[in-house]
């Protein structure tokens, strides 16, 4: 089946600092890729997403590349700031399944801790 | 705010109880999700529905359900809880579901079993 695998955190760093979470995937079709973040307390909520090969999602300064012949999707921002300290999730979205579902599968998160 | 609905935010409970976790999607999403996370077992998929029907089934227990209302709110039920079901659950929706389609997630309930 899919899956999702993603670098263990907690990853720290320091203001100002480069930052790359890497992420891989299995899908057993061409699937759309998604990073995920979750700030205390709170829901998950879409940060950037890319549906084929080659695409680049961004936002917030945080970019992350498609690479089919990789099969990765690896997050990098330039620049941390203590307010991207969160939880990032890698996920995929594959199919259509059984019923015609298309299920988001996610990594287990990369916990992000940034210092001022 | 996603939109999204979920109560109670916490809920403690003793073994071989059950609970309601229920979710209000967003306006207008028929697509419901609901996720189980723990800290070894990350975000797990555990069921789906979509305009009120079952459409997809993934890691949950028989001790588990879940069903979706004609207003499109839906319930997870839990019974004979074990300490193991201790656990932040998801509920996320999305407009129908596609392959590039964003979920939106609630804020989660917090379930503790003591």
């Amino acid at each position: 089946g899919d899956s999702v695998t993603q670098m263990e955190g907690p990853v720290t760093l320091s203001e100002e600092a480069f930052l790359t979470i890497n992420c891989t995937y299995t899908a057993t079709g061409y699937p759309s890729l998604f990073w995920y973040v979750q700030y205390p307390g709170e829901g998950l909520q879409l940060l950037l997403k890319a549906t084929k090969a080659d695409d680049k999602g961004s936002n917030k300064g945080f970019e992350a590349t498609y690479r089919k012949e990789t099969t990765s999707f690896h997050l990098e921002k330039g620049s941390v700031q203590v307010s991207d300290s969160a939880v990032y999730f890698c996920a995929l979205s594959d199919g259509p399944g059984s019923g015609g579902s298309y299920i988001p599968t996610f990594g287990r998160g990369t916990s992000l801790i940034v210092h001022p | 705010d996603s939109g999204v609905t979920q109560t109670p935010k916490h809920l403690i409970t003793a073994t071989g109880q059950r609970v309601t976790l229920r979710c209000s999607p967003r306006s207008g999403d028929l697509s419901v999700y609901w996720y189980q996370q723990s800290l070894d077992q990350g975000l797990q998929f555990l069921i789906q529905y979509y305009n009120g029907e079952e459409r997809a089934k993934g890691n949950i227990l028989e001790r588990f359900s879940a069903q979706q209302f004609p207003d499109l709110h839906s319930e997870l039920n839990l019974s004979s809880l074990e300490l193991g079901d201790s656990a932040l659950y998801f509920c996320a929706s999305s407009v129908p579901d596609g392959l590039n389609t964003e979920a939106f997630f609630g804020q989660g309930t917090r379930l503790t079993v003591v």
